[in-house]
């Protein structure tokens, strides 16, 4: 089977920009999360869907947003680009809700990089 | 914070010895789990222990939980050229994970 996927693999923008990432689950799951990691740190929460619902939402402005669609792919939306923004995005996915309490299923990750 | 943090930042060892990675974290937990990154690619999952489990294995993996002490420790044994890597801990919080900075562990062959 086919694990997460996410296109684009990178991404180059320049400030002020709108970019949007996709990212496929694992078939069978139905819970996406998506993370912000910025270069030498850890993977910061930034959205979490399950059943096209958000169900949890990190410490990030309103210049991020994101959906799930039926088939339980899912878009992750970022407005107005900043440098700041520049940071490797990774989607997870998990078979059930509380995703915390489980294992997570990442991708490859998409390489933003704003200019 | 939530967050989980690892000690040390930086690990370097020569192949075959053991590797030693702490994380220690703030909260009260239902799960730790510990989680491989190879060059800035995507997490895979290692292993995950229960806050009533105190020790589990995986193979060459040994992972340890002290709830008291709110810290865990993961042990690589007879480690390989391709166990280089950045290493995270991460607790869990209602609908997403906490991740720390990580360990980066460079096994010399």
């Amino acid at each position: 089977d086919a694990g997460v996927t996410q296109s684009p693999t990178h991404l180059i923008k320049t400030r002020g920009q709108h970019v949007t990432l996709r990212c496929s689950p694992i078939s069978g799951h139905k819970s996406v999360s998506w993370y912000q990691q910025v270069l030498g740190q850890g993977p910061q929460f930034i959205f979490q869907y399950y059943e096209k619902e958000e169900r949890g939402r990190g410490n990030f402005p309103d210049r991020f947003s994101a959906r799930q669609f039926p088939n339980y792919s899912s878009e992750l939306n970022v407005n107005a680009l900043l440098l700041g923004d520049s940071a490797l995005y990774l989607c997870a996915s998990s078979p059930v809700a509380a995703s915390s309490y489980n294992e997570q299923f990442f991708g490859p990750g998409t390489r933003l990089t704003v200019l | 914070s939530q967050q989980g943090e690892e000690d040390p930042q930086a690990l370097s060892i020569q192949e075959g010895e053991n590797a030693t990675m702490n994380c220690s974290y703030k909260t009260s937990i239902n799960n730790l789990q510990w989680y491989r990154q190879n060059s800035g690619r995507g997490l895979v999952h290692l292993i995950l222990i229960r806050s009533n489990e105190r020790e589990k294995h995986s193979g060459r993996l040994r992972v340890t939980l002290d709830t008291s002490k709110k810290s865990s420790s993961l042990l690589i044994t007879a480690s390989r050229a391709a166990d280089t890597a950045s290493y995270f801990c991460a607790t869990s919080g209602a609908n997403n994970l906490f991740f720390g900075t990580g360990t980066r562990l460079t096994v010399i062959p």
